[in-house]
């Protein structure tokens, strides 16, 4: 079962765009929201990382908005370089030991 | 220093063996996972341990097994292994188990069945 809907696919920005990426859940136990980025050939790495408590958190070009009611969180990145291109995963957390759901990932290209 | 590594990074090998993959993490963190990584990109988490015990074990055929000789140390063997088999595997270590820790992600393993 999906629990954790992410879109676009695939996101094309030029660079100094804003790049927006969505996220949906089903599972209002979910408490921990983080975004990973990978590279290819790379493990993924964690970008930024939001609980419900707040509904926004900004961290340089990346801010993470999040809807409790909605059940939506999102990724913003600012100013965005070709170097961000890379696949980025939102998941959630806090149900189960550590235990992660991620979203289907977003392959985000930054053309120059 | 790498802080969570695999081995080996590639393993090509024909349908009925059995296989292993090994994961190392020098972070000195209490909890392991295994991570499966299809050909679209998904991943899904398999299994995980915390201090050598098995606390995480999702839908997975038990031709899946993994061990923990310690808390650095995260193995995963494969009997049988099957076409469908063929993915990348992520080890990853996190703090503890709770609350969520940022977990750390080895380079994977890209298993292909022929």
């Amino acid at each position: 079962q999906q629990q954790v809907k992410q879109s676009p696919q695939s996101l094309i920005v030029q660079k100094g765009g804003i790049s927006i990426i969505n996220c949906a859940y089903e599972n209002t136990a979910f408490d921990y929201f983080p975004w990973y980025q990978q590279f290819p050939g790379k493990g993924p790495a964690l970008l930024i990382a939001i609980r419900p408590d707040v509904s926004e958190k900004k961290e340089g070009r990346f801010t993470i908005s999040f809807n409790k009611s909605a059940k939506q969180f999102s990724l913003h990145i600012m100013d965005s370089q070709p170097g961000d291109s890379a696949t980025y995963f939102c998941a959630a957390g806090g149900t189960s030991y550590g235990k992660l759901t991620f979203g289907q990932g977003t392959i985000l290209t930054v053309h120059p | 220093d790498t802080a969570v590594s695999q081995t080996p990074k590639y393993l090509v090998t024909q349908m009925g063996n059995d296989k292993s993959i090994k994961c190392e993490q020098n972070l000195g963190h209490d909890t392991m996972y295994w991570y499966k990584q299809d050909s679209k990109k998904f991943l899904k988490i398999m299994f995980s341990y915390n201090n050598k015990e098995l606390i995480i074990n999702e839908t997975v055929p038990n031709r899946f097994s993994p061990k923990s000789p310690d808390k650095a140390h995260l193995n995963l063997h494969i009997n049988s292994l099957e076409l469908g088999d063929s993915a990348v595997y992520f080890c990853a270590s996190s703090q503890g188990p709770t609350p969520p820790y940022e977990q750390y992600f080895g380079p994977g393993t890209r298993l292909t069945v022929t």
